[in-house]
């Protein structure tokens, strides 16, 4: 049973860089089967679709998103990574990764969820 | 992209149906068969149940059932059950390999 886990800083200042990681645990990030993918939920708000990255590097982003964001993998450590530059109080949200199968919108695990705090 | 649009709230009594509409464009929706719909309770992860327009994974009740027509997709609950009772999400695959998401509906079971 594969499970995923985000880590990295509740709170960042605005301006600043929000960096999180998901680590994977219980299947390979290799597979060829499984895109990992970022999506968050402002308070009070729906969910936002933000990227996703296959292991090989490729990636996908939400154009709203893509001049601020950056993803990687690392297959060493099973883990893959977002980075958002210049945040502002409305990257405030919960931030999920997840594991989308085929890449086609199928995210069938999915982490707890991390609240990030953008303070001013 | 534009979010998917759905209604902001439905309710229905234990027992009775009650369907969750989703409507996009031929940009993403009407595109693919790529129609993929979530249960969120707060605090919680959401949870796929319903993927690929009509599939359900292992595990989700058979009272959750999708369909698609066009530029518009439903998602049916049947014998509505107190635990039902959460936000529900859409999203579709779009032809510019990304993912949208509707806005969310809620759902109250009376």
């Amino acid at each position: 049973q594969v499970q995923l886990q985000e880590s990295g800083p509740g709170l960042v200042e605005a301006s600043q860089t929000l960096s999180l990681t998901c680590t994977v645990s219980g299947g390979s990030i290799t597979s060829n089967t499984y895109y990992w993918t970022w999506i968050r939920q402002h308070p009070g708000k729906g969910l936002e679709w933000i990227g996703y990255i296959y292991y090989t590097g490729s990636t996908y982003h939400n154009p709203s998103l893509k001049s601020r964001m950056t993803m990687s993998v690392d297959t060493t450590n099973n883990q893959f990574s977002l980075k958002l530059t210049s945040v502002t109080a409305a990257d405030t949200a919960v931030y999920y990764c997840a594991r989308d199968r085929g890449g086609y919108g199928n995210p069938d695990s999915w982490g707890l969820g991390t609240l990030v705090t953008v303070s001013s | 992209q534009s979010a998917l649009t759905q209604p902001a709230s439905v309710s229905g009594s234990p027992g009775q149906s009650i369907t969750i509409s989703c409507t996009g464009t031929s940009s993403d929706v009407g595109a693919y068969n790529y129609v993929s719909w979530y249960q969120k309770h707060p605090g919680k992860a959401p949870k796929v149940m319903i993927y690929d327009v009509t599939n359900r994974p292992s595990g989700v009740s058979s009272r959750f059932s999708g369909s698609k027509s066009g530029n518009a997709a439903s998602l049916t609950i049947s014998g509505l059950q107190a635990e039902d009772e959460a936000e529900y999400y859409c999203s579709s695959y779009t032809t510019s390999t990304t993912l949208v998401f509707g806005g969310g509906t809620k759902l109250t079971v009376l």
